[in-house]
């Protein structure tokens, strides 16, 4: 059964870091691209950012760049999102997928992140 | 980017059919066969149940289908259930360097 299950959320101040992690399971991690995507409080769904099967490529939503990072550690099976200079409006329950192809198909079941003060 | 442009609501009775609309650019729906919808209940994560326009994924009722003409893409559910009143996103691949873009989202009522 493939279970991915996102960790590291929570309440943050303006301006403060968070690092979100992934731990993936019953899958072939290394073999697969994955995605971080956002949904903010009664919004839809933003794509944020993804990465390739060796982490050798990224992409990052344009106006995230030069905030969020996305990484992964093939060893451990995990995915990674370095936030920093945190706003009010990057609050939202994040969530990681893997892709297949063209498609997310499975989802892990969120982080909230709150940026309050 | 803006997002993709779907409906905000779309109702119906059980047993009629509905269909939710998106419509993008040729940048991307218009560009690409990389077309996937996805189901959300409330407090739940997104489900994959249509991907590369009209494919389903093993265990996806027939009763959802989709299909794309030009910028524009749809999906239809047939035979309305109360259990299919959820949010729904359309979502298209975007000729930006592997960018990924949503629709708005659609909440789907069971009259």
């Amino acid at each position: 059964e493939v279970q991915l299950v996102e960790s590291g959320g929570g309440l943050v101040q303006p301006g403060g870091s968070l690092r979100l992690s992934c731990a993936a399971s019953g899958l072939t991690f290394g073999s697969l691209w994955m995605s971080w995507v956002r949904q903010a409080p009664g919004k839809g769904l933003e794509w944020v950012a993804n990465i390739k099967e060796d982490g050798s490529e990224t992409y990052l939503t344009d106006s995230l760049r030069g905030r969020f990072t996305i990484s992964r550690d093939n060893a451990q099976n995990s995915l990674y999102l370095q936030m920093s200079s945190l706003r009010a409006e990057d609050t939202a329950v994040y969530y990681c997928a893997t892709h297949h192809g063209f498609r997310f198909d499975y989802w892990g079941q969120g982080v909230l992140v709150t940026v309050s003060s | 980017q803006s997002a993709l442009t779907q409906p905000a609501s779309v109702s119906g009775s059980p047993g009629q059919s509905i269909t939710i609309s998106c419509t993008g650019t040729s940048s991307d729906i218009g560009g690409y066969n990389y077309v996937s919808w996805y189901q959300q209940h409330p407090g739940k994560a997104p489900k994959l149940i249509l991907y590369e326009v009209s494919n389903r994924p093993s265990g996806i009722s027939i009763r959802f289908s989709a299909s794309k003409s030009g910028n524009t893409a749809s999906l239809t559910i047939s035979g309305l259930q109360a259990e299919d009143e959820a949010d729904y996103y359309c979502c298209s691949y975007v000729n930006n360097g592997r960018h990924w873009l949503f629709g708005g989202g659609t909440k789907v009522t069971v009259l």
